[in-house]
C-alpha cells in the first residue's frame, strides 16, 4: 500500500468552482507540505503544516486555503478556482527520527480548470 | 525568500558516461539539500542529500557536493544507465521551507 495517498488523482473544473485535495499519510509524520508543478518552473511551496495547530503559508499560498483534520490528513482546497491553478499539486509529508527532512512524495493530483 | 536556480535544464548522454547537474541557491541560511528523480507520472523521490557541515557525499554510482562559500552545489551520476532517465530537481531548506530549482531532464542514450 501505498504511504502517502492523493485524491483525486485527476480532477477537470470549470472557473469558480470549489474543489478540494485530499492527502493522506500512513507515515507517522507530522510534517506535510503541499506543492504545485509547473513545466519549468519546478516545485513550489503552498503550505505547510507542522503538526494539526501548525499551520504555515509557502511560497504561493494565495488563492489557496488548507485544514490539517488530523496528524494523517491535509486537504487543500481552491475556494474559486482559476485556469492558472492548473497544474500537478503534490503532497508530501517529513518527519522521520532518524532523517527528519526525508521528504516522502504522494503520486500527485492533476487538475485541469476550464 | 531562497532562490535556487539549476542547469541544465536538459541533458543526453550516452549509456555509461557520467553526467552532473550544477544548483546555485541564494539564501545563507539554507542547510541542507537534497536531490530527487522523478519518474514519468510519479512523485519526485529522493536519492541523495546532504548537510551543510559536510562537502560530498556518495552513494554508489551517485555523489553530491557542496560549496558553501561559493553557494553552490551538484549532482554527480557516473556510469549512466538508461533507467536514470528522469527529471532530476536540487532543493535547498532551512529546515522550515523547501525551495525546488526548476528540474533537469537527463535522457541516456543506450
Amino acid at each position: 500500500d501505498a504511504d502517502v495517498t492523493q485524491t483525486p488523482r485527476n480532477r477537470i473544473t470549470k472557473t469558480g468552482k470549489r474543489i478540494m485535495l485530499e492527502c493522506s499519510q500512513t507515515k507517522g509524520h507530522d510534517r506535510m507540505y503541499w506543492y504545485r508543478q509547473d513545466p519549468g518552473l519546478g516545485l513550489r511551496l503552498i503550505y505547510y503544516s507542522f503538526d494539526v495547530k501548525d499551520i504555515n503559508k509557502g511560497e504561493i499560498s494565495d488563492g489557496y486555503s488548507v485544514s490539517r483534520q488530523a496528524q494523517a490528513k491535509f486537504s487543500l482546497s481552491l475556494e474559486s478556482a482559476i485556469p492558472n491553478q492548473t497544474a500537478l499539486y503534490f503532497c508530501a509529508t517529513s518527519g522521520r527520527a532518524s532523517a527528519p527532512l526525508e521528504q516522502f512524495f504522494g503520486p500527485g493530483t492533476r487538475l485541469t480548470v476550464l | 525568500g531562497e532562490n535556487v536556480e539549476q542547469h541544465p535544464s536538459t541533458l543526453s548522454v550516452q549509456e555509461g558516461d557520467s553526467a552532473v547537474i550544477k544548483c546555485t541557491y541564494s539564501d545563507s541560511a539554507s542547510n541542507y539539500f537534497p536531490w530527487y528523480k522523478q519518474e514519468l507520472g510519479k512523485g519526485p523521490q529522493l536519492i541523495i542529500d546532504i548537510r551543510s557541515n559536510v562537502g560530498e557525499k556518495k552513494d554508489q554510482r551517485i555523489a553530491v557536493t557542496l560549496n558553501k562559500t561559493a553557494k553552490h552545489f551538484s549532482l554527480h551520476i557516473t556510469e549512466t544507465q538508461p533507467e536514470d532517465s528522469a527529471v532530476y530537481f536540487c532543493a535547498a531548506t532551512d529546515f522550515n521551507k523547501f525551495y525546488f530549482g526548476s528540474g533537469t531532464k537527463l535522457n541516456v542514450k543506450p
